[in-house]
């Protein structure tokens, strides 16, 4: 089954700390893994995706095939990060399987 | 750059009405595509269109449907609303399939 989870609904963290959201997939293919964002009353927008590997807002993310995970991590977080963050797979027919999605609330 | 426009973007239908959403997407962008978000919840697929023909199919009912018109815009029909349809329809465009999706605001559809 083609399975995309974000197993925080909500994660709290103070200012300066470090953030991981965890994202876990099921998929037979070869996935391709993004990270959308949505900030307060703004439309969603894409993060990042791992075949760039690239930094994006201090943000990185490493596609691991052996456990399935696709973690967000930031080293110092900071409050204009407070956002909902989805994660999502694109299957080889180019759909988007998402999680159900994790609001991260950076505390000052 | 207007990006990826929904209309309306909120609406208010009577169980076993008929709805018709409205998508125009980012100028040149050729792919759109559909999602339904209910509240607490990630997007779900429905559909996706590529130069008017469609290229993937989710798991909803046929009550859904859709089409895209010649100048890439796209309307998602839903009939015999039910209750579990209230939710929030995404759309996205892409210049082509495979490429970075652009999300519109969403259309806020209650079913009452």
């Amino acid at each position: 089954a083609q399975r995309v989870t974000q197993p925080e609904k909500l994660l709290s963290v103070f200012k300066g700390a470090p953030v991981e959201l965890k994202c876990n997939y099921s998929y037979s293919g070869s996935p391709e893994l993004f990270w959308y964002v949505q900030y307060s009353r703004q439309r969603l927008q894409l993060l990042l995706r791992h075949i760039s590997r690239e930094s994006i807002k201090g943000f990185t993310a490493d596609l691991n095939k052996g456990e399935t995970s696709f973690h967000l991590k930031k080293p110092f977080a900071q409050e204009e990060d407070s956002a909902m963050y989805y994660c999502a797979l694109r299957t080889s027919n180019y759909q988007l399987i998402w999680g159900a999605g994790t609001k991260l609330i950076i505390k000052p | 750059d207007a990006g990826v426009t929904q209309s309306p973007t909120h609406l208010i239908k009577t169980r076993g009405q008929h709805v018709t959403l409205r998508c125009s997407p980012i100028s040149g962008h050729k792919s759109v595509s559909w999602y339904q978000q209910v509240l607490g919840q990630g997007p779900q697929f429905i559909f996706q269109y590529y130069e008017k023909e469609e290229r993937g199919r989710g798991n909803f009912p046929d009550r859904f449907s859709a089409r895209q018109f010649p100048n890439y815009s796209s309307e998602l029909n839903v009939n015999a609303l039910l209750l579990g349809d209230s939710a929030l329809y995404l759309c996205a465009s892409s210049p082509e399939t495979g490429r970075e999706a652009f999300f519109g605001q969403g259309t806020r559809l209650t079913v009452v």
